[in-house]
């Protein structure tokens, strides 16, 4: 696609339930990342992928939060037994390259997750 | 670690003013920096990027220069339009230290006509 594309945009879960996020990146990029951005925060890493290999998690703020890119395109980022702190806006970031210090990436509109 | 600290907002301006938005970074080894802008309901775009000191960054009127000297990078628009308003983030990018970008704040502007 012409974008980074993420679904859904809107995601409202009562706390304990498990979410499965969505994130297109654009068709051939390499590195795809996941972002967290709390109300009026700047974006805080979670992870990052190379094509299906997940290079680094060491954003992920705890075991309840796994992710995944099995074809090395379409990722999902999965919370389970969600917490009301996990209530964020979850970006995802893709580039054309592998992770060089100097990547441009292009961001998602990104999924806003909200736990009552 | 890495590190970056913007200026705080909400700033808001009048149509065809000065804009000066501050960062500064900490970075343990030589970072790239960067501008992102989020307009509303949007995800975060590029906006400017520089990737060694002295560069200077520069897209629609918006400039920033890598200043190692002081660690900062600020942004600066000589006359900004009412469709410049939108939330502006500093960033950098270390390789040193890992696949990560690390994030400012975020400063969020409103231009008036």
């Amino acid at each position: 696609g012409a974008g980074v594309s993420q679904s859904p945009r809107y995601k409202v879960a009562k706390r304990g339930q498990d979410v499965a996020l969505r994130c297109d990146p654009i068709s051939g990029h390499v590195s795809l990342f996941w972002y967290q951005q709390a109300l009026g925060q700047g974006p805080e890493f979670l992870t990052y992928f190379q094509n299906e290999a997940q290079l680094d998690k060491s954003g992920l703020p705890s075991d309840r939060f796994f992710a995944e890119r099995p074809e090395g395109s379409v990722s999902t980022l999965k919370i389970q037994r969600t917490q009301q702190e996990d209530s964020a806006v979850y970006l995802c970031a893709s580039s054309l390259v592998a992770y060089s210090g100097a990547n441009v990436l292009t961001f998602g509109a990104g999924s806003r997750l909200t736990v009552l | 670690g890495d590190s970056v600290t913007q200026m705080e907002g909400p700033v808001t301006l009048s149509e065809e003013a000065f804009l000066t938005i501050n960062c500064t970074y900490t970075a343990t080894g030589y970072p790239s920096l960067f501008w992102y802008v989020q307009y509303p309901g949007e995800g975060l775009q590029l906006l400017l990027k520089a990737t060694k000191a002295d560069d200077k960054g520069s897209n629609k009127g918006f400039e920033a220069t890598y200043r190692k000297e002081t660690t900062s990078f600020h942004l600066e628009k000589g006359s900004v339009q009412v469709s410049d308003s939108a939330v502006y983030f500093c960033a950098l990018s270390d390789s040193n230290t890992g696949n990560q970008f690390y994030f400012g704040t975020g400063t969020s502007l409103t231009v008036i006509p």
